[in-house]
């Protein structure tokens, strides 16, 4: 099975802190995904890689940075964490490039995590 | 622009009752995916059923079936005979080249 795994499940940090999100795949998927997910808003993409050493900006990258030095880990940073950060951050892999095929995203279980 | 709409913010059924939770998109791409995924409280997202743009059949998994209207543009999930464990937020998402989500429905199973 397929195992995604995010470093914490909740996170409260202070307006101003950097924060590190960390996210894991055992399954040598070449793609990772970031998401934030708000009531009502649905989930919607922050950034995504590739490859390593690659990444490429998805709806809402603006406040936020991701480091990708490995295959399996993929890194959401939050340069100067604000309140309008606090949400529900979810981490995705997948086998192969997004395309209309079967090919699922599998997520890890998400980090709540809250700025004051 | 690629939109998923879920008009349906909450749902309640009874158990071992059928329910349709809504999904339309809208996307001028000819090739396509769509997806439900089923989130428990615990947070994690679940893949339940996948149906490409090109399938003639309705595809389904076990209790849950999509009904693909293609014309209309709408992709709606079917659960039969709900169970308690049930109750969660559905997220309908669709693929072009990236996965567009929509806002969400959250369901309850009624004992």
């Amino acid at each position: 099975d397929v195992k995604v795994t995010q470093s914490s499940r909740y996170l409260v940090k202070r307006t101003g802190e950097k924060v590190f999100l960390e996210c894991v795949q055992d399954m040598d998927h070449e793609n990772m995904f970031w998401y934030r997910q708000d009531p009502g808003l649905g989930l919607r993409l922050i950034y995504f890689s590739y490859d390593v050493k690659m990444k490429e900006k998805g709806d809402i990258p603006e406040g936020y940075s991701v480091s990708r030095e490995k295959k399996e880990r993929f890194s959401l940073i939050l340069e100067s964490a604000s309140t309008n950060q606090t949400s529900m951050y979810l981490c995705a892999s997948s086998y192969s490039q997004i395309t209309p095929g079967p090919d699922t995203q599998y997520f890890g279980p998400g980090t709540r995590l809250t700025v004051l | 622009a690629q939109k998923i709409t879920q008009t349906q913010p909450g749902m309640f059924v009874q158990e071992k009752e059928a329910v349709t939770l809504d999904c339309t998109y809208d996307t001028s791409d000819p090739s396509y995916g769509l997806f439900w995924y089923k989130q428990p409280s615990s947070g994690e997202m679940i893949f339940l059923i996948y149906q490409g743009s090109y399938d003639q059949q309705n595809a389904t998994e076990g209790r849950y079936s999509l009904n693909f209207q293609k014309a209309r543009k709408s992709a709606n999930l079917v659960i039969s005979a709900s169970q308690l464990g049930d109750s969660a937020m559905y997220f309908c998402a669709m693929t072009i080249n990236q996965f567009y989500f929509g806002t969400g429905t959250s369901l309850t199973v009624i004992p």
